[in-house]
């Protein structure tokens, strides 16, 4: 099984619609981080969270939204889907001792999300 | 100006040849770099870490710059496996890490 795990893999919705997509891992990571791939741009930071509570903004934020409840599980959500929103979307992980510490991002395999 | 920049390639070369890309960074704060490798598809997956003192691994050198603000990656003797999007990245701080756009390689036979 997968360190980190991503639901849905691929997902086809409509503009306006309420998404959600999940992270898992269990690697025991505390630092989680939800990156946008886009064609030509490379990854880009949603939001990431250090800690169950801990919410911070990354460069582009706006129309997404998160939640980190639990260590291992950290969900990114599109209130109002709009088509500039199709990407493939990557959570990642990252420990602060062992391995992960040396700075290594582990990636889910990755979620296809478009918007009609 | 993106803060990492990378030549988007595709760099075509045969099996057996040498192939280097760079890499520049805008943000002299940046403290760590890492070379990714992301196959069609597929999520990224660490390749190697970048040191000033350069770090091999295989076929694989990576070199820092830190005068000139650029990372290198070289890579000999290139297979068809190595075909992939190379990704390079920059870490500032623990939310800062930032990602090239990538340089494609493809290895013809």
């Amino acid at each position: 099984d997968a360190d980190v795990t991503q639901t849905p893999r691929n997902r086809i919705t409509k503009t306006g619609k309420r998404i959600m997509l999940e992270c898992s891992q269990t690697k025991g990571h505390d630092r989680m981080y939800w990156y946008r791939q886009d064609p030509g741009l490379g990854l880009r930071l949603i939001y990431y969270s250090f800690d169950v509570k801990d919410i911070n903004k990354g460069e582009i934020s706006d129309g997404y939204s998160v939640s980190r409840q639990a260590q291992a599980k950290f969900s990114l959500s599109l209130e109002s889907a709009i088509p500039n929103q199709t990407a493939l979307y990557f959570c990642a992980t990252r420990g602060t001792r062992g391995p992960g510490g040396t700075g290594e991002l582990f990636f889910g395999e990755g979620s296809r999300l478009t918007v009609l | 100006r993106k803060e990492v920049e990378q030549d988007p390639g595709p760099f075509n070369v045969p099996e057996g040849a040498t192939v280097a890309f760079n890499c520049t960074y805008s943000n002299s704060a940046s403290q760590s770099f890492f070379w990714y490798r992301q196959d069609c598809r597929k999520e990224p997956k660490l390749l190697m870490s970048v040191y000033s003192s350069g770090n091999e691994d295989g076929r694989f050198t990576a070199q820092l710059n830190r005068a000139s603000q650029y990372i290198s990656l070289l890579i000999r003797d290139s297979k068809l496996s190595d075909s992939a999007t190379y990704l390079c990245v920059a870490y500032s701080s623990a939310s800062k890490i930032i990602f090239g756009s990538g340089t494609r390689l493809s290895i013809r036979p």
